[in-house]
């Protein structure tokens, strides 16, 4: 079952900031965060373990709320190059291995 | 590291055609996955092998689609007979354990 990803776009201007929601309705073990810039390929950006601690990369950083079965993506003081599509990938508690289920993405834009 | 290696970046088939996409991974990485991606349903998985075995193919779409990992460097996804409904990109990706995914650059398929 495929994580629920929201707002489906976003468009900043630079120096804005941005939250991106993804939501399971099943048990997660972790969830991975991927930005996609268009004709290119998915580019990792973190992964949130069950039981971690809130991730950052620059001015990136993710937050994993267990109990809720959700993860938030925050990007601040928005720049040009943040601009593609981000996706979460969630990992269930029952699964064989690492698989991921990927969320239908949020396409974010920023202009100058 | 020259990141996963994917083949060929385009392919253009008559439909009834087998078609067969390859991908090396990251030396070192021991899980590797199959997804494609579509406008209309985002990133699938298709198949998910670890240490060369399979280990989830429930994302196959049907018989028409098959995969193999004869060694730890090298895996196929093989379509025959392929149908213009198969056209979309192909990505291959790997990991190691339950890190993050490292994605090759994709085979866009057409199939007309």
């Amino acid at each position: 079952q495929q994580p629920v990803q929201s707002p489906q776009a976003v468009i900043l201007r630079e120096g804005e900031d941005a939250v991106i929601n993804c939501s399971s309705s099943k048990a997660l073990y972790s969830v991975h965060w991927y930005r996609q810039k268009h004709g290119e390929a998915p580019v990792f950006l973190m992964i949130l373990l069950k039981g971690g601690e809130q991730k950052g990369h620059e001015k990136i950083s993710a937050s994993f709320n267990e109990k809720k079965q959700q993860s938030s993506l925050y990007l601040t003081a928005s720049q040009l190059s943040y601009s593609g599509t981000y996706f979460c990938g969630t990992e269930y508690n029952n699964n064989a291995g690492n698989m991921l289920t990927f969320g239908g993405g949020t396409r974010l834009m920023v202009k100058p | 590291d020259a990141g996963v290696i994917q083949s060929p970046r385009h392919e253009v088939t008559e439909m009834g055609q087998e078609v067969t996409l390859r991908c090396k991974p990251i030396s070192g990485h021991n899980s590797l996955f199959w997804y494609r991606q579509t406008m209309m349903r985002g990133l699938e998985l298709l198949i998910y092998f670890n240490n060369n075995v399979p280990i989830d193919d429930s994302g196959m779409p049907e018989d028409r689609f098959s995969a193999k990992m004869p060694n730890a460097s090298f895996s196929t996804l093989k379509i025959q007979p392929s149908e213009p409904r198969d056209s979309a990109v192909y990505f291959c990706a790997s990991s190691l354990d339950r890190g993050g995914y490292t994605f090759g650059s994709g085979t866009r398929l057409t199939v007309v």
